[in-house]
């Protein structure tokens, strides 16, 4: 009940387009859900994070989109960049002290090719 | 502000061994988290302190695995004996109390042979 899974593992998108990254949680206690993007050597960093009373939060170039029925989300990125190259995991937490316990996705390494 | 700072960044062990590692979070952050990255999955959650007490250890290996974060500042990371599953980036990570974000370090990666 504690998983959140990921998918694809993997995405290979061509300069300017559309990366999508779904993710699917059963805990419905979770309250707080972040992506995190990490580059090879370094430690994840957020990027965007989202909570269930909204059903979109959207920072630039990256939105998530919640479905909170389906227990989904997921992370675009609209005109993708070969600096956009990185692996992304989302995550989920519950509130409280827990808010730093995440429980991570698997990872989707995403390929930008110019 | 200087971000979380860990050492050393890479470790070659024997299995059977003992290894730590360090942690200095950034300055003010009373939270710290240990978490484990084996290659190819997402970072899993090995202990949390708040300030120099542990707040959850539930997903540490106690039997090899040892934690303390004294002063409630730097915090150590222990290892003894490495087995080879222990094979993984292990990120040290800080936050403010009230705050949401995660701050993670660079990470060391361990090697057991």
């Amino acid at each position: 009940q504690q998983q959140v899974k990921q998918s694809p593992q993997s995405l290979i998108v061509q300069k300017g387009g559309i990366s999508i990254i779904n993710c699917a949680y059963e805990n419905t206690a979770f309250d707080y859900f972040p992506w995190y993007q990490q580059f090879p050597g370094k430690g994840p960093a957020l990027l965007i994070a989202i909570r269930p009373d909204v059903s979109e939060k959207k920072e630039g170039r990256f939105t998530i989109s919640f479905n909170k029925s389906a227990k989904q989300f997921s992370l675009h990125i609209m005109d993708s960049q070969p600096g956009d190259s990185a692996t992304y995991f989302c995550a989920a937490t519950k509130g409280g002290t827990s808010y730093g316990k995440l429980t991570f996705g698997q990872g989707t390494i995403l390929t930008v090719h110019p | 502000e200087a971000g979380v700072a860990q050492s050393p960044r890479y470790k070659i062990i024997e299995k059977r061994q003992s290894v730590a590692f360090w942690c200095n979070p950034i300055s003010g952050h009373a939270t710290l988290y240990w978490y484990q990255q084996i290659l190819g999955q997402g970072p899993k959650l090995l202990i949390q302190f708040q300030n120099n007490g542990v707040v959850d250890d539930s997903q540490l290996p106690k039997d090899r695995f040892s934690a303390e974060r004294l002063k409630g500042v730097d915090s150590t990371l222990k290892i003894q004996p490495a087995k080879l599953e222990d094979s993984a980036v292990y990120l040290c990570a800080s936050s403010l109390e009230t705050r949401l974000s995660l701050h993670f370090g660079n990470g060391t990666r361990l090697t057991v042979t």
